[in-house]
């Protein structure tokens, strides 16, 4: 079955921390990754995406990394603001006529002063 | 501002009423999507329009009813809800199916309440 696990659900850290978010998939056969970054009341916007051959992409303090071996992706937050409050999605897509889209639940991140 | 518009933002209905949710894309996308997003649960998608042509429904419950008219607008209506139907819908759109090179573009949602 195809699925995407978050962790951890829910962190709070101190402005200008560094933080890291999890994503662990069982998506057959493999298209791509993508990150979203959810504000409160908002729709997900794309952060990064990677494929099979990519491992590490960056979008300014934002470093998302691909380990298709073990199924896992990181990302990286560094130096973080109170604006990077939010939720983090992980979306793996399975590669069929089309891509086939699965959602992860999210963590959801609190900056605090 | 995300090229794709939903109307209302936040809705309160009673479980008798009918209403509808609209969607309108600037972006010149082929492919229009409803998602539901309730709490600490992933997004699920509920139906998929392509060239406005209705080509993927997931199982949805008869009482939300989608309508196409054109590449630019997407509709949910909705009647006879229950309280569990009270989530964040969420209108994405995308140049063609989703690939490398077309992401889903998300509105920022109706915040729906059914009570």
């Amino acid at each position: 079955k195809n699925q995407v696990e978050q962790s951890p659900q829910s962190l709070i850290i101190l402005e200008g921390k560094n933080c890291t978010l999890q994503c662990n998939y069982t998506v057959s056969p493999f298209s791509n990754l993508r990150w979203y970054k959810q504000d409160t009341g908002r729709g997900p916007v794309s952060l990064t995406i990677m494929t099979f051959s990519e491992n590490t992409k960056s979008n300014g303090r934002y470093t998302a990394t691909l380990d298709a071996d073990t199924k896992q992706s990181s990302l990286h937050i560094t130096a973080s603001q109170l604006s990077d409050s939010a939720s983090y999605i992980c979306v793996v897509s399975a590669k069929t006529s089309y891509d086939k889209v699965i959602f992860g639940p999210g963590t959801s991140l609190s900056v605090i002063p | 501002e995300t090229g794709v518009t939903q109307t209302p933002r936040h809705l309160v209905m009673g479980m008798t009423n009918k209403k509808s949710l609209k969607c309108e894309q600037h972006l010149g996308h082929n492919a229009m999507y409803w998602y539901k997003q309730s709490a600490k649960k992933p997004l699920e998608l509920m139906f998929v329009y392509s060239l406005e042509e209705r080509v993927e429904n997931n199982s949805v419950p008869s009482r939300f009813s989608p309508e196409c008219p054109n590449s630019s607008h997407l509709f949910l209506h909705l009647h006879t809800l229950q309280p569990e139907d009270s989530a964040l819908y969420l209108c994405a759109s995308s140049p063609g199916r989703p690939s490398y090179n077309s992401p889903l573009h998300f509105g920022n949602g109706t915040r729906l309440t059914v009570t």
